[in-house]
């Protein structure tokens, strides 16, 4: 069965560092993969696709870069942090039809 | 517990009673329609799926309808359960604007709050 792993799961960073979070799917090949940010109390905003390995796609123009280097790897990432970039992140993938997406635990990230 | 108008927030109902959460979509190209079920600090889980050419489907304890004309989709759950407190998403099936994949795009929500 698929799986998929998101870490860390909380993170605390200060404004203007670096930021990695990475999610790994297992169990599935050649999977679309999405990353989502929740801000609280709010709904989920699409921030990059991947249809595989290399190929990115942004849907909000951001402070955020991401990058697909392994088929199943999925990494998120910042150069400098804003205090807006704090919320929660989601991983989620999707492989062929319909367009059901299964999700990750999330992590969970403060920027202070 | 019933909800009145679309997209409430926060829906309160009595455990043991039937709950219905609505959602308007705005797409009427859209042809694939999902619920999912997000407690606190996890993420989102898929609950029922429903395609265009269907008017009503049912799952465990819930059903899901679709009115097409209104553009409005709704989730029954039946008889409630302290378990089933949680923030409920629809998602609509959408075509992103850079090309080669489509996904989904979410609604708002609404925080289903049962009373003991």
């Amino acid at each position: 069965s698929q799986t998929i792993h998101q870490w860390p799961a909380t993170l605390v960073q200060p404004v203007g560092s670096p930021l990695s979070l990475e999610c790994t799917v297992e169990g599935t090949s050649n999977p679309n993969l999405y990353w989502y940010r929740q801000a609280a109390g709010r709904g989920l905003q699409l921030l990059f696709y991947s249809v595989g390995i290399g190929q990115i796609s942004s849907e909000v123009p951001q402070n955020l870069s991401a990058s697909r280097p392994q088929d199943r790897q999925f990494i998120l990432s910042s150069k400098k942090l804003l205090l807006s970039d704090s919320g929660f992140y989601l991983c989620a993938w999707r492989i062929g039809g319909p367009y059901e997406q299964y999700f990750g635990p999330g992590t969970r990230l403060t920027v202070t | 517990g019933e909800s009145v108008g679309l997209h409430l927030p926060t829906l309160s109902v009595q455990e043991g009673d039937n709950s219905i959460i609505n959602c308007a979509y705005s797409n009427s190209a859209s042809d694939y329609f999902i619920w999912y079920k997000q407690e606190s600090g996890k993420g989102p889980q898929f609950i029922i799926d429903i395609r265009s050419n269907m008017d009503k489907r049912q799952g465990q304890r819930v059903t899901v309808l679709l009115n097409k004309t209104v553009k409005h989709l709704s989730l029954q759950i039946a008889a409630t359960q302290p378990g089933d407190s949680a923030v409920y998403f629809c998602a609509e099936n959408y075509f992103y604007s850079g090309g080669g994949a489509d996904g989904l795009t979410f609604g708002k929500g609404t925080h289903l709050i049962i009373q003991p």
